[in-house]
């Protein structure tokens, strides 16, 4: 059984400041790795996806994949509080289906 | 572009009923997954479809079905409902399949009583 663990929240953090979304998968053969971010009530929208071990960076957010650790995280810096929202790690191996995480839910104090 | 669509946004059901739910992706895509998504059990796949044919399917039970028409739309149809069904259903499209990066539908918000 394939799985996505993620620390389900809420994760506080001041205006301005970092904030670290941290995930972890099981199966060792998964290839690409995404983070989608889920305001209330409305659908997944996509914020980044990374295929190779090390940093990737987008503005204000940077994906950093570890395989050899099965680990992904995301960092939103200068966090705002329209930043407020559930951030779900989303795997997959190949032409098999999303496996998704729980989700973190990131509350941005302003 | 515009993106995926779905219909209805919100639906009503008994228990026993059941329902039919209609997803149009982004032009030029022709996967086509459906994912329900619950509190307890987060986003969970249902099935994809490609070129009118289920290439993968999720562990759910034989009332969950799909399909897919020639333009690439696809309905999902959930019959003899049950109170645990009520959930976010969405639907997500890609070009060529799951390989590729999933664009979510706004996603059909059915509450069964």
């Amino acid at each position: 059984q394939k799985e996505v663990e993620q620390n389900s929240g809420p994760l506080s953090v001041p205006e301005g400041a970092i904030a670290s979304l941290n995930c972890t998968y099981s199966d060792r053969g998964s290839q690409s790795f995404f983070w989608y971010r889920q305001y209330s009530g409305k659908s997944p929208e996509l914020i980044m996806f990374i295929y190779s071990n090390g940093d990737k960076e987008d503005g204000r957010f940077t994906a950093q994949l570890n395989k050899a650790s099965q680990y992904v995280s995301l960092l939103i810096r200068d966090s705002q509080p329209s930043d407020s929202a559930t951030y779900l790690c989303a795997v997959n191996s190949g032409n098999t289906p999303l496996v998704f995480g729980k989700g973190t839910r990131l509350s941005v104090i302003a | 572009k515009a993106g995926v669509t779905q219909t209805p946004r919100y639906l009503i059901k008994t228990r026993g009923q059941q329902v039919t739910l209609s997803c149009s992706p982004i032009s030029g895509h022709r996967s086509v997954s459906w994912y329900q998504q619950t509190p307890g059990q987060g986003l969970q796949f249902l099935f994809e479809y490609f070129s009118e044919t289920q290439r993968n399917k999720g562990n759910f039970p034989g009332r969950f079905s799909g399909r897919q028409f020639s333009n690439s739309r696809s309905e999902m149809n959930v019959s003899t409902l049950e109170l645990g069904d009520s959930a976010l259903y969405l639907c997500a499209s890609s070009v060529q399949g799951l390989e590729e990066t999933q664009y979510f539908g706004p996603g059909t918000r059915l509450l069964v009583l």
